[in-house]
Protein backbone atom coordinates (compact mmCIF):
# COMPACT_ATOMS: atom_id res chain seq x y z
CA UNK A 1 0.00 0.00 0.00
CA UNK A 2 0.58 3.44 0.15
CA UNK A 3 3.31 5.03 2.84
CA UNK A 4 3.91 8.65 3.55
CA UNK A 5 6.67 9.96 5.66
CA UNK A 6 7.60 13.10 7.24
CA UNK A 7 9.92 14.10 10.13
CA UNK A 8 8.42 14.30 13.61
CA UNK A 9 9.44 17.30 14.63
CA UNK A 10 10.85 21.21 13.66
CA UNK A 11 11.79 24.21 15.49
CA UNK A 12 12.29 27.77 13.91
CA UNK A 13 12.79 30.87 15.35
CA UNK A 14 9.57 33.61 14.52
CA UNK A 15 10.38 35.53 11.15
CA UNK A 16 12.44 32.48 9.73
CA UNK A 17 11.60 30.55 7.00
CA UNK A 18 10.28 26.65 8.15
CA UNK A 19 10.15 24.05 5.55
CA UNK A 20 8.65 20.84 6.12
CA UNK A 21 9.44 17.91 4.00
CA UNK A 22 7.74 14.58 2.97
CA UNK A 23 7.90 11.79 0.80
CA UNK A 24 5.42 9.18 -0.68
CA UNK A 25 5.65 5.99 -2.89
CA UNK A 26 2.69 6.12 -4.98
CA UNK A 27 3.55 7.88 -8.71
CA UNK A 28 -0.43 7.64 -9.35
CA UNK A 29 -1.57 10.01 -6.81
CA UNK A 30 -3.75 12.78 -8.50
CA UNK A 31 -3.46 14.84 -5.25
CA UNK A 32 -0.81 15.85 -2.65
CA UNK A 33 -2.65 18.12 0.10
CA UNK A 34 -1.06 19.54 3.48
CA UNK A 35 -3.29 19.89 6.30
CA UNK A 36 -2.84 21.64 9.80
CA UNK A 37 -3.57 20.79 13.21
CA UNK A 38 -3.63 22.86 15.51
CA UNK A 39 -4.29 21.91 19.66
CA UNK A 40 -7.51 20.13 20.28
CA UNK A 41 -8.81 20.41 16.85
CA UNK A 42 -9.28 18.34 13.58
CA UNK A 43 -7.26 18.89 10.67
CA UNK A 44 -8.29 21.92 7.64
CA UNK A 45 -6.83 21.89 4.92
CA UNK A 46 -4.16 24.02 4.44
CA UNK A 47 -3.57 23.75 0.85
CA UNK A 48 -3.08 21.42 -1.90
CA UNK A 49 -0.95 20.55 -5.46
CA UNK A 50 -2.16 19.17 -8.58
CA UNK A 51 0.71 16.51 -9.44
CA UNK A 52 1.10 17.73 -12.89
CA UNK A 53 2.20 20.70 -11.01
CA UNK A 54 6.08 21.24 -10.05
CA UNK A 55 5.54 24.72 -7.36
CA UNK A 56 2.17 26.63 -5.88
CA UNK A 57 2.45 29.45 -3.87
CA UNK A 58 0.26 31.22 -1.74
CA UNK A 59 1.03 33.80 0.22
CA UNK A 60 3.04 32.93 2.78
CA UNK A 61 3.15 29.23 1.89
CA UNK A 62 5.06 27.78 -1.20
CA UNK A 63 4.90 24.21 -2.00
CA UNK A 64 7.36 21.82 -4.17
CA UNK A 65 6.48 18.60 -5.49
CA UNK A 66 9.25 16.56 -7.23
CA UNK A 67 7.30 13.78 -9.05
CA UNK A 68 10.72 12.09 -10.18
CA UNK A 69 11.84 11.95 -6.13
CA UNK A 70 8.03 11.70 -5.05
CA UNK A 71 9.03 14.50 -2.58
CA UNK A 72 6.85 17.18 -1.54
CA UNK A 73 7.42 20.21 0.56
CA UNK A 74 6.12 22.94 2.20
CA UNK A 75 7.88 25.92 3.06
CA UNK A 76 6.17 28.56 5.27
CA UNK A 77 7.60 32.08 4.83
CA UNK A 78 8.44 34.81 7.87
CA UNK A 79 6.94 31.88 10.32
CA UNK A 80 4.96 32.86 13.03
CA UNK A 81 3.82 31.54 16.68
CA UNK A 82 0.85 31.12 15.74
CA UNK A 83 2.46 28.61 13.09
CA UNK A 84 3.08 26.24 15.79
CA UNK A 85 0.68 23.13 14.93
CA UNK A 86 0.86 19.66 13.37
CA UNK A 87 1.39 19.48 9.99
CA UNK A 88 0.44 16.45 7.71
CA UNK A 89 1.00 15.56 3.97
CA UNK A 90 -1.52 13.43 2.57
CA UNK A 91 -2.74 12.16 -1.14
CA UNK A 92 -5.32 10.87 -2.22
CA UNK A 93 -4.61 6.86 -2.43
CA UNK A 94 -7.42 5.03 -4.95
CA UNK A 95 -10.61 6.36 -3.64
CA UNK A 96 -8.88 7.55 -0.43
CA UNK A 97 -6.64 10.23 1.46
CA UNK A 98 -3.39 8.66 3.29
CA UNK A 99 -1.53 10.99 5.99
CA UNK A 100 2.13 10.98 6.85
CA UNK A 101 2.79 11.22 10.34
CA UNK A 102 2.47 14.77 11.24
CA UNK A 103 5.71 17.28 11.49
CA UNK A 104 5.11 19.22 14.85
CA UNK A 105 6.65 22.42 13.70
CA UNK A 106 7.35 24.19 17.10
CA UNK A 107 7.54 28.60 16.48
CA UNK A 108 10.28 29.69 18.90
CA UNK A 109 10.15 34.01 19.81
CA UNK B 1 -22.40 25.69 13.78
CA UNK B 2 -19.65 23.14 12.50
CA UNK B 3 -19.91 20.86 9.04
CA UNK B 4 -19.02 17.79 10.66
CA UNK B 5 -19.78 17.19 14.60
CA UNK B 6 -18.51 14.42 16.40
CA UNK B 7 -20.14 13.13 19.85
CA UNK B 8 -18.68 13.17 22.63
CA UNK B 9 -15.79 15.06 22.40
CA UNK B 10 -14.11 13.40 25.51
CA UNK B 11 -14.75 9.91 26.80
CA UNK B 12 -13.76 7.54 29.37
CA UNK B 13 -14.30 4.13 29.49
CA UNK B 14 -13.75 0.51 30.93
CA UNK B 15 -11.84 -2.23 29.62
CA UNK B 16 -14.53 -4.70 27.75
CA UNK B 17 -16.91 -2.19 27.89
CA UNK B 18 -19.00 -1.63 24.63
CA UNK B 19 -18.79 2.41 23.01
CA UNK B 20 -20.31 4.12 20.24
CA UNK B 21 -18.80 7.18 18.93
CA UNK B 22 -21.14 9.31 16.29
CA UNK B 23 -20.65 11.78 13.64
CA UNK B 24 -23.18 14.01 11.77
CA UNK B 25 -22.60 16.04 8.66
CA UNK B 26 -24.07 19.06 7.08
CA UNK B 27 -21.85 18.90 3.49
CA UNK B 28 -24.08 16.60 1.79
CA UNK B 29 -21.18 14.47 1.00
CA UNK B 30 -21.77 10.87 0.00
CA UNK B 31 -18.19 9.69 1.55
CA UNK B 32 -17.51 9.38 4.88
CA UNK B 33 -14.07 8.27 7.08
CA UNK B 34 -13.20 7.40 10.28
CA UNK B 35 -9.59 7.59 11.62
CA UNK B 36 -7.78 7.33 14.42
CA UNK B 37 -4.83 9.46 15.35
CA UNK B 38 -1.77 8.05 17.54
CA UNK B 39 1.63 10.09 18.48
CA UNK B 40 4.25 9.53 16.05
CA UNK B 41 1.69 7.35 13.42
CA UNK B 42 -0.54 9.65 12.24
CA UNK B 43 -3.90 8.97 11.10
CA UNK B 44 -4.78 5.45 10.04
CA UNK B 45 -8.00 4.10 8.36
CA UNK B 46 -10.42 2.41 10.05
CA UNK B 47 -13.60 2.37 8.05
CA UNK B 48 -15.20 4.32 5.03
CA UNK B 49 -18.45 4.47 2.85
CA UNK B 50 -18.75 5.93 -0.09
CA UNK B 51 -22.75 6.12 0.25
CA UNK B 52 -25.33 4.72 2.61
CA UNK B 53 -24.83 1.08 1.69
CA UNK B 54 -21.50 0.89 1.08
CA UNK B 55 -18.96 0.52 4.07
CA UNK B 56 -15.61 -0.98 3.80
CA UNK B 57 -12.70 -1.78 6.00
CA UNK B 58 -9.52 0.23 6.49
CA UNK B 59 -5.74 -0.97 7.55
CA UNK B 60 -7.12 -0.93 11.29
CA UNK B 61 -10.98 -2.44 11.36
CA UNK B 62 -10.30 -4.90 14.01
CA UNK B 63 -12.32 -4.38 16.83
CA UNK B 64 -13.92 -1.67 15.19
CA UNK B 65 -17.46 -1.96 13.40
CA UNK B 66 -19.62 0.80 11.77
CA UNK B 67 -22.89 1.72 10.29
CA UNK B 68 -24.03 4.48 7.99
CA UNK B 69 -27.49 5.17 9.64
CA UNK B 70 -28.10 7.86 6.42
CA UNK B 71 -26.15 10.06 4.40
CA UNK B 72 -25.34 12.48 6.71
CA UNK B 73 -24.65 10.29 9.71
CA UNK B 74 -21.88 7.53 10.44
CA UNK B 75 -20.90 5.78 13.76
CA UNK B 76 -18.24 4.33 15.12
CA UNK B 77 -18.46 0.83 17.72
CA UNK B 78 -15.58 -0.97 20.06
CA UNK B 79 -17.86 -3.74 20.39
CA UNK B 80 -15.09 -4.19 23.17
CA UNK B 81 -12.96 -1.55 24.64
CA UNK B 82 -9.34 -2.48 25.36
CA UNK B 83 -6.81 -0.27 26.55
CA UNK B 84 -4.65 0.28 23.16
CA UNK B 85 -8.00 2.05 21.54
CA UNK B 86 -7.12 4.79 23.72
CA UNK B 87 -6.80 7.47 20.96
CA UNK B 88 -7.72 10.50 19.31
CA UNK B 89 -10.73 9.71 16.62
CA UNK B 90 -11.69 12.05 13.63
CA UNK B 91 -14.42 11.78 11.21
CA UNK B 92 -14.32 12.94 7.73
CA UNK B 93 -16.56 13.50 4.66
CA UNK B 94 -15.59 14.44 1.20
CA UNK B 95 -17.03 14.87 -2.09
CA UNK B 96 -17.34 11.98 -4.50
CA UNK B 97 -15.92 14.10 -7.43
CA UNK B 98 -13.45 11.88 -9.90
CA UNK B 99 -10.74 13.39 -7.93
CA UNK B 100 -11.12 14.46 -4.29
CA UNK B 101 -9.89 17.70 -3.55
CA UNK B 102 -10.45 18.09 0.29
CA UNK B 103 -11.63 15.96 3.25
CA UNK B 104 -13.52 18.06 5.87
CA UNK B 105 -12.86 16.88 9.63
CA UNK B 106 -14.81 16.71 12.64
CA UNK B 107 -13.32 18.21 15.95
CA UNK B 108 -12.37 14.62 16.82
CA UNK B 109 -13.00 12.22 20.07
CA UNK B 110 -10.71 11.65 22.95
CA UNK B 111 -11.30 8.13 23.74
CA UNK B 112 -9.60 6.52 27.00
CA UNK B 113 -9.95 3.03 27.76
CA UNK B 114 -9.05 2.15 31.57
Amino acid sequence: GEDVEQSLFLSVREGDSSVINCTYTDSSSTYLYWYKQEPGAGLQLLTYIFSNMDMKQDQRLTVLLNKKDKHLSLRIADTQTGDSAIYFCADNYGQNFVFGPGTRLSVLP
Amino acid sequence: DADVTQTPRNRITKTGKRIMLECSQTKGHDRMYWYRQDPGLGLRLIYYSFDVKDINKGEISDGYSVSRQAQAKFSLSLESAIPNQTALYFCATSDPSPDTTEAFFGQGTRLTVV
